[in-house]
């Protein structure tokens, strides 16, 4: 079976520095992998998913990520973090011949002014 | 265009008692599923569905039954409340299972007392 670990239960940075969430994960097969946002109170909205074509995978606000199968890793970047990033952030990963997508535990991200 | 539906938001159940939290769809996808959500914990799988008819076990199926008549509906059943059954739950559905983008409704808080 799938799992995913999300090292960081919270990270906290300022407006405008760089923002890095990490996600690892586990899978006996080719995985697909998602990163999810959740803002407050809200239900979760897709940022990027990778599924085996590049490995550097953009999304939406500015958000990347890049797979790296030798590390087992999807960490979730963007360059200059913006006071409406504050959110919590899921890792996902998903086997393509398995209907079972495993969420990591999330990672809330604080932005400071 | 709705997107996923689900009702109530918030209720508040005695032990013991039963109730089904509503799930509706109207983007004709064939995959959903239902998702507990819990502090530190992330989401987890409850069941999930490829397909009217057709139902399964996720992660956490132990005091939740579910069925699909319809392409559009997929209630959660809770036939005997619990107090660990107190969490959010989230239903989500795609145009096919695995590796497709799931679309979340906004979610339901349910306490049981």
């Amino acid at each position: 079976a799938q799992s995913v670990t999300q090292l960081d239960s919270h990270v906290s940075v300022s407006e405008g520095t760089p923002v890095l969430l990490r996600c690892n994960y586990s899978s006996s097969y080719s995985p697909s992998l998602f990163w999810y946002v959740q803002h407050p109170n809200k239900g979760l909205q897709l940022l990027l998913k990778y599924t085996s074509a590049a490995t550097l995978v953009k999304g939406i606000n500015g958000f990347e990520a890049e797979f790296k199968k030798s590390e087992t890793s999807f960490h979730l970047t963007k360059p200059s973090a913006h006071m409406s990033d504050a959110a919590e952030y899921f890792c996902v990963v998903s086997v393509s011949n398995n209907n079972d997508m495993r969420f990591g535990a999330g990672t809330r991200l604080t932005v400071k002014p | 265009n709705a997107g996923v539906t689900q009702t109530p938001k918030f209720q508040v159940l005695k032990t013991g008692q039963s109730m089904t939290l509503q799930c509706a769809q109207d983007m004709n996808h064939e995959y959903m599923s239902w998702y507990r959500q819990d502090p530190g914990m992330g989401l987890r799988l409850i069941h999930y569905s490829v397909g009217a008819g057709i139902t399964d076990q996720g992660e956490v199926p132990n005091g939740y039954n579910v069925s699909r008549s319809t392409t559009e509906d997929f209630p959660l059943r809770l036939l005997s409340a619990a107090p660990s059954q107190t969490s959010v739950y989230f239903c989500a559905s795609s145009l096919l299972s695995g590796a497709n983008v799931l679309t979340f409704g906004a979610g339901s808080r349910l306490t049981v007392l």
